[in-house]
């Protein structure tokens, strides 16, 4: 079982509908979950970050987080065709280690 | 500004040359990475450090090595580069364990 795991996609969503894109990882003793955005052949820029269970709201964006289930979500409303790139889904492990998902693919068709 | 400087961006060189990618820091941040990221195999760690003089292996450490002399700067060294290491490979650093990483803009690496 890989430690952080993401359907590579792609994830294809029309203008203006809900993208939700999902994480599930290993290791119960993680400790905070980020995702990040990456265009490609560029740097990934981080997203959201999140460390409680429940919802977290930033814009158009929500991330969720349920520990005892050991999945973190995040939720892009509204999408647009510049949300069109690669998800990361990225988990640090009780040793502080920063541990990547392969990333989701999003396409978002006008 | 804060932000992590990769240098160089680009690279092609012949098997066995030595090289040094360098990667710096102006956050004060504790911890700093190295990736490698390969199509169909994300972003996979190769050394991190913790501290000044603080050095661990991540997960792929093969071929590297890793010096952090100062908190700023984290120089990935590769002593006789391979054609497998050809690869994007991207600087990271923390202000502390558990936070989040902010990278560099990346070093696109080829090795003929």
């Amino acid at each position: 079982q890989k430690e952080v795991e993401q359907n590579s996609g792609p994830l294809s969503v029309p203008e203006g509908a809900i993208a939700s894109l999902n994480c599930t990882y290993s290791d119960r003793g993680s400790q905070s979950f980020f995702w990040y955005r990456q265009y490609s052949g560029k740097s990934p820029e981080l997203i959201m970050s999140i460390y409680s269970n429940g919802d977290k709201e930033d814009g158009r964006f929500t991330a969720q987080l349920n520990k005892a289930s050991q999945y973190v979500s995040l939720l892009i409303r509204d999408s647009q065709p510049s949300d069109s790139a690669t998800y990361l889904c990225a988990v640090s492990s009780n040793t502080g280690k920063l541990i990547f998902g392969q990333g989701t693919t999003l396409q978002v068709k006008p | 500004e804060a932000q992590v400087t990769q240098n160089p961006r680009y690279l092609i060189t012949v098997t066995g040359k030595k090289l040094t990618v360098t990667c710096s820091q102006n956050m004060n941040h504790e911890y700093m990475s190295w990736y490698r990221q390969d199509p169909g195999l994300g972003l996979r760690q190769i050394y991190y450090s913790m501290n000044v003089e603080v050095t661990d292996k991540g997960d792929v450490p093969e071929g590297y090595k890793v010096s952090r002399k100062e908190k700023r700067n984290f120089p990935l060294i590769l002593e006789s580069p391979s054609p497998n290491q050809t690869s994007l490979y991207f600087c990271a650093s923390l202000r502390q364990r558990n936070t989040e990483a902010f990278f560099g803009q990346g070093t696109r690496l080829t090795v003929v």
